[in-house]
């Protein structure tokens, strides 16, 4: 079955620089990857998410990379700001199922 | 994007016993998940809730200890049979559209405590 890894486990970074969260997947036929930010108490909410027809996704400051030959995909927050502090998830799935298979998370923490 | 609903926000029950969780949509959804997030840990899929038939479940789930039920298309409940302590955790629901797009939601989740 699918198995994502997720890359650093802890980020700290500056107020106003960039941030970048790596995943990779295992199963080539995956073809949808969400991204979700939690804060702490709350629901995992989808701030961007990217189909395997497309290598780049941009909403304002956070972007999406997929690279499917190597397998893996990115998010890019740039001018962080405190209040993008959370802990991010990355997932994939395959249409088919629709099943999202989790990495294990990156709490991102923004020094003001 | 649908509105989702959770009962009972969070529970403290003791060992053995059993808990109905219950998951509302506003809007009929094509699919409904159950997930389970241990504490400091990330997300793990327990089930397919599939609308009159039974669920589908991951590895490393049974029915006798989660059963679901989905009798129509904006309701869900899960249960967690017999529990003990390291049934604690907070239990989520989500949905999905069908088709291409696979985005899924989050209800708010439900904070168990076993004792």
């Amino acid at each position: 079955g699918e198995n994502v890894e997720q890359h650093p486990s802890t980020l700290s970074v500056q107020e106003g620089d960039s941030a970048v969260i790596k995943c990779t997947y295992s199963d080539s036929a995956s073809n949808y990857f969400p991204w979700y930010k939690q804060e702490l108490g709350k629901r995992p909410q989808l701030i961007i998410d990217i189909r395997s027809n497309v290598g780049e996704k941009k909403d304002q400051r956070i972007a999406v990379t997929l690279n499917k030959t190597a397998k893996h995909f990115s998010l890019h927050i740039t001018e962080t700001q405190p209040e993008d502090s959370a802990v991010y998830f990355c997932a994939a799935s395959g249409v088919a199922t629709n099943k999202l298979i989790f990495g294990t998370g990156t709490l991102l923490a923004v020094q003001p | 994007s649908a509105v989702i609903s959770q009962k009972p926000s969070r529970d403290i029950c003791q060992r053995g016993t059993s808990l109905t969780i219950q998951c509302q949509v506003d809007s009929q959804v094509t699919m409904m998940f159950w997930y389970r997030q241990q504490p400091g840990q990330s997300l793990t899929l327990i089930a397919t809730a599939n609308q009159g038939s039974e669920a589908t479940y991951e590895s490393g789930f049974v029915i006798d200890k989660f059963p679901i039920s989905r009798p129509n298309l904006t309701f869900s409940t899960l249960t967690v049979s017999n529990m003990s302590p390291e049934d604690s955790s907070i239990y989520l629901c989500s949905v999905g559209t069908s088709g291409s797009f696979a985005g899924q939601f989050f209800g708010p989740g439900t904070r168990l405590t076993v004792l």
